[in-house]
């Protein structure tokens, strides 16, 4: 199916544990991104891609690691979970500026 | 470095009523986005606008591009109760990457049947 898939869908991690959140777009997007989104923070983006092999920190990249080996996929890594890293996290992908579309979540607990 | 202000932060209203939201930016922007997340999804583009005053309807949603570039506004008519969501608006980051968009915070919208 076309479209960007992200999983798991839910997550529940210990603190100290490396995870890592998988997202999927198949429209050969150029650009792809990582947000979390939290009460009163809106979106903040974490770390983004213009194309495979290059990446770039967003507002807040840190305890975060991404890689983007191929196009249609750029997983982000939690090296070492933290409770502060409790969040819902969405990837999105797009051609330009003119507009995103994300994927439908994942939402992380870290414990 | 580029902020877009939305207000209100929420609003609660009775089904049947208008809504007005607004976004505003001290820098000029040459487009905006709108998008609309429901509970448990992701953000989806409703309206795109891409020239100064521009204005353009997505059935019961109506956007504007402000004619100062700085703001823009979606107001929506008769809202039912699938209306419930954040509302985000969005513009180019002019200050970083090509491709990358800056949010405001969201307007929450709650409707009582």
């Amino acid at each position: 199916d076309a479209g960007i898939t992200q999983s798991p869908r839910y997550k529940i991690t210990e603190t100290g544990r490396q995870v890592t959140l998988m997202c999927h777009q198949t429209w050969s997007h150029s650009y792809m991104f990582w947000y979390r989104q939290d009460l009163g923070h809106g979106l903040r983006l974490i770390y983004y891609s213009a194309a495979a092999d290059i990446t770039d920190k967003g507002e807040v990249p840190d305890g975060y690691v991404v890689s983007r080996s191929k196009t249609e996929n750029f997983p982000l890594t939690l090296e070492s979970a933290t409770r502060s890293q409790t969040s819902v996290y969405f990837c999105a992908s797009s051609e330009s500026s003119r507009g995103y579309t994300f994927g439908s979540g994942t939402r992380l607990t870290v414990v | 470095g580029q902020q877009l202000n939305q207000s209100p932060q929420s609003m609660f209203i009775q089904e049947g009523e208008d809504v007005s939201m607004n976004c505003t930016s001290s820098s000029i922007f040459n487009t905006w986005l709108w998008y609309k997340q429901d509970p448990g999804e992701g953000p989806v583009l409703l309206i795109a606008l891409y020239k100064a005053g521009e204005l353009t309807s997505n059935g019961r949603l109506t956007a504007q591009f402000g004619i100062t570039r700085k703001d823009s506004f979606l107001n929506i008519s008769a809202s039912i109760p699938s209306d419930v969501g954040i509302y985000f608006c969005a513009g180019p980051d002019y200050g970083g990457s090509q491709g990358n968009l800056i949010f405001g915070k969201g307007t929450k919208l709650s409707v009582k049947p």
